[in-house]
């Protein structure tokens, strides 16, 4: 079983549209969640961090359950600058970050 | 503030040969993380180090990979002996002092083994 695991792509959707992403981990020791984002292959960027009480920043929220160990981002209103491969990622302790496979979405006008 | 720097940003290497990724952190950070992704895969943890120290290598190969962060000058991953399973994309990552998840990616260096 993978450590990190997300829905498998690619999303196709239209401008405006709600979109949300999946992820679970293996570890229940892990400590750090976040959502990062590539484009074409190039150096991932931090989107956000997930915290339990769960965070929004402007269209994206996430979630976190430790209890199922289930991560979660949605995107509302989408644009098409929104279309890029979104990782997860969790950390386990000491800086260490494990990516997931990364779910691709595609937004289309 | 300039970004975490790498280079060479595109490294062709014939099989046996060695390669040499340089990565120098951004301003200030004291710690330097090694990714590796492969060709539609995801990015792997390879190595995390401080000035001078191997903190955690769990994900280095066991041979022909070794990596160093000196006191002086960038960081760099080294490959001995390439094989064509090591083309992929390395990045380098760095992070200041006490904020070991606040990491920044640098643009990565695209290995090619022939």
């Amino acid at each position: 079983r993978k450590e990190v695991e997300q829905d498998p792509g690619p999303f196709n959707v239209p401008e405006g549209a709600t979109v949300a992403f999946n992820c679970t981990y293996s570890n229940s020791a892990s400590q750090s969640f976040f959502w990062y984002r590539q484009d074409c292959r190039k150096e991932p960027k931090l989107l956000m961090s997930v915290y339990s009480s769960g965070n929004e920043d402007g269209r994206f929220t996430a979630q976190l359950n430790r209890a199922s160990q289930y991560i979660s981002l949605l995107i509302r209103d989408s644009k098409l600058s929104d279309s890029a491969t979104y990782l997860c990622v969790v950390s386990p302790q000491g800086g260490k970050l494990i990516f997931g496979q990364g779910t691709e979405l595609s937004v289309k006008p | 503030n300039a970004g975490v720097m790498q280079n060479p940003r595109h490294l062709v290497r014939r099989r046996g040969q060695e390669a040499r990724l340089r990565c120098s952190p951004m301003k200030g950070h004291s710690h330097v993380y090694w990714y590796r992704q492969l060709p539609e895969e995801g990015l792997k943890f390879m190595v995390y180090l401080q000035k001078e120290n191997i903190i955690d290598e769990s994900g280095m190969p066991k041979e022909r990979f070794s990596a160093e962060f000196p006191k002086e000058g960038p960081s760099i991953l080294r490959i001995q002996q390439v094989v064509r399973g090591d083309s992929a994309a390395y990045f380098c990552a760095s992070s200041p002092e006490g904020l070991v998840y606040e990491q920044y990616f640098g643009p990565g260096t695209r290995l090619t083994v022939t």
